[in-house]
């Protein structure tokens, strides 16, 4: 049972426009997401965290959307850049306030392509 | 660099055979992670420490996997008797623990240890 979804495995773009990564989620216990970016043969490096008492949160290129009502995020990339080509993951914890560890949760990722 | 650090960073053993991964976290990170990555799938979570004591081991597959952070810094995840199913990527994360708000909640990842069971 996934309990983090990225329904999209791919997604291409040009550059200079805009890139939105989609993740939907199941557990209502969860109250603070992230995305991270990796590049073959090196580990996730952590890209923008929400929490979940806000609905953006914005850092330069990158805006994560947080809609708790339908479970979904979302993570857009503006302008999108030949070096934003990687696999971003998406990730949820539930807080120890929740009832949950800091354990992360996360989808099976979406491998984004910026095409020059 | 002041990263996670993972050793080795490729590990091929035979069936059979006892292996032992190291992670050195980032210093005065509270909370270590490991997590196991197979081919196209996300990080999976396999257990916890913070500082020395392992809170959650939820995700071990099974009683041949073994985690330890005896000083509360540098952990080793154990593997006994491989199969070729322990097959993926091992990864490390640490994070500031509880102490450190919603920060708790950012884990910096190792490079990771592929692990090819053959």
């Amino acid at each position: 049972d996934q309990q983090v979804k990225q329904n999209s495995p791919s997604l291409s773009v040009q550059e200079g426009r805009i890139s939105i990564l989609n993740c939907d989620y199941t557990n209502s216990m969860f109250d603070y997401f992230l995305w991270y970016k990796k590049y073959p043969a090196e580990g996730p490096t952590f890209l923008i965290s929400i929490s979940s008492i806000k609905d953006k949160n914005e850092d330069g290129r990158f805006t994560v959307f947080l809609n708790k009502s339908a479970k979904h995020l979302s993570l857009h990339i503006v302008p999108s850049q030949p070096g934003d080509s990687a696999v971003y993951f998406c990730a949820a914890s539930a807080s120890f306030f929740q009832g949950g560890s800091e354990k992360l949760v996360f989808g099976k990722g979406t491998k984004l392509t910026v095409n020059p | 660099g002041a990263g996670v650090s993972q050793s080795p960073r490729y590990k091929v053993a035979k069936r059979g055979q006892d292996v032992a991964l190291r992670c050195d976290p980032i210093s005065g990170h509270v909370s270590l992670f490991w997590y196991q990555q197979a081919l196209g799938q996300g990080p999976e979570f396999l257990t916890y420490f913070q500082n020395e004591a392992q809170l959650d081991k939820s995700g071990l597959p099974s009683d041949r996997f073994f985690a330890e952070r005896p000083e509360g810094s540098v952990s080793t995840l154990k593997i006994q008797r491989t199969q070729q199913e322990d097959s993926a990527v091992y990864l490390c994360a640490s994070s500031f623990g509880g102490a450190g708000g919603l920060l708790s909640y950012e884990q910096y990842f190792g490079p990771g240890t592929r692990l090819t069971v053959t």
